[in-house]
């Protein structure tokens, strides 16, 4: 079983719309999840970071964790063409010495104008 | 803030030599560094992990004698693919953190193509 999982889309959602992008996770002791947003060629960019149980807003992103259901996601609102791109759920190896991260593989978000 | 580099952005070489790649923290001081590579379509896979001042943790089916890693200072690290094959030709990411942040920082990667 996967440590992150996330569904690969595309995901298609048309332009102004609410982009929501899911992740589930299987070890219950994690505690510090990420969303990274990748471009095409490009390297991964952070967006957001979130600790506690809840919703934790920044701008149009608005990422929600359970604990209890292990899952995160992400809320992208009023989506624009510039959203397009590879968002990749992480959070940090347990078992690492070292803030090792575990990515998931990612979900192809397209915004359709 | 929390800006790192890479250098070069690209490069192509030959079947059999080595390639250096140098991934930089702009204004911190990176205590740890990783290394990643991502082939096409596909998620990012660690690769190592780098302490200043101590030799790389390398995940498993990673090569340490074929994948180099230095990191002598707190804002360098370094990777050197050596005697490189058309096979390692991918995207090679590094990324740092701070002592006692988990958030990693990651560099614009490098392309590397093997012909």
């Amino acid at each position: 079983q996967k440590e992150v999982e996330q569904n690969s889309g595309p995901l298609s959602v048309p332009e102004g719309a609410i982009a929501s992008l899911n992740c589930t996770y299987s070890d219950r002791g994690s505690q510090s999840f990420f969303w990274y947003r990748q471009y095409s060629g490009k390297s991964p960019e952070l967006i957001m970071s979130i600790y506690s149980n809840g919703d934790k807003e920044d701008g149009r992103f608005t990422a929600q964790l359970n604990k209890a259901s292990q899952y995160v996601s992400l809320l992208i609102r009023d989506s624009q063409p510039s959203d397009s791109a590879t968002y990749l759920c992480a959070l940090v190896d347990l078992y690492s010495s070292a803030s090792k991260i575990i990515f998931g593989s990612g979900t192809r978000l397209s915004i359709r104008p | 803030g929390a800006v790192v580099s890479q250098h070069p952005s690209r490069v192509i070489c030959k079947s059999g030599t080595s390639v250096k790649i140098e991934c930089r923290s702009l204004d911190f001081q990176a205590t740890t560094m990783f290394w990643y590579r991502q082939f096409p379509k596909q998620s990012l896979m660690l690769m190592a992990t780098s302490n200043e001042g101590s030799k790389a943790t390398y995940e498993q089916g990673v090569e340490k004698d074929k994948f180099l890693i230095n990191h002598a200072s707190l804002t360098l690290s370094t990777l050197t693919v050596t005697s490189a094959h058309p096979e390692d030709s991918s995207f090679y990411i590094c990324s740092a953190e701070t002592s006692g942040a988990d958030t990693q920082y990651f560099g614009p990667g490098t392309r590397l193509t093997v012909l």
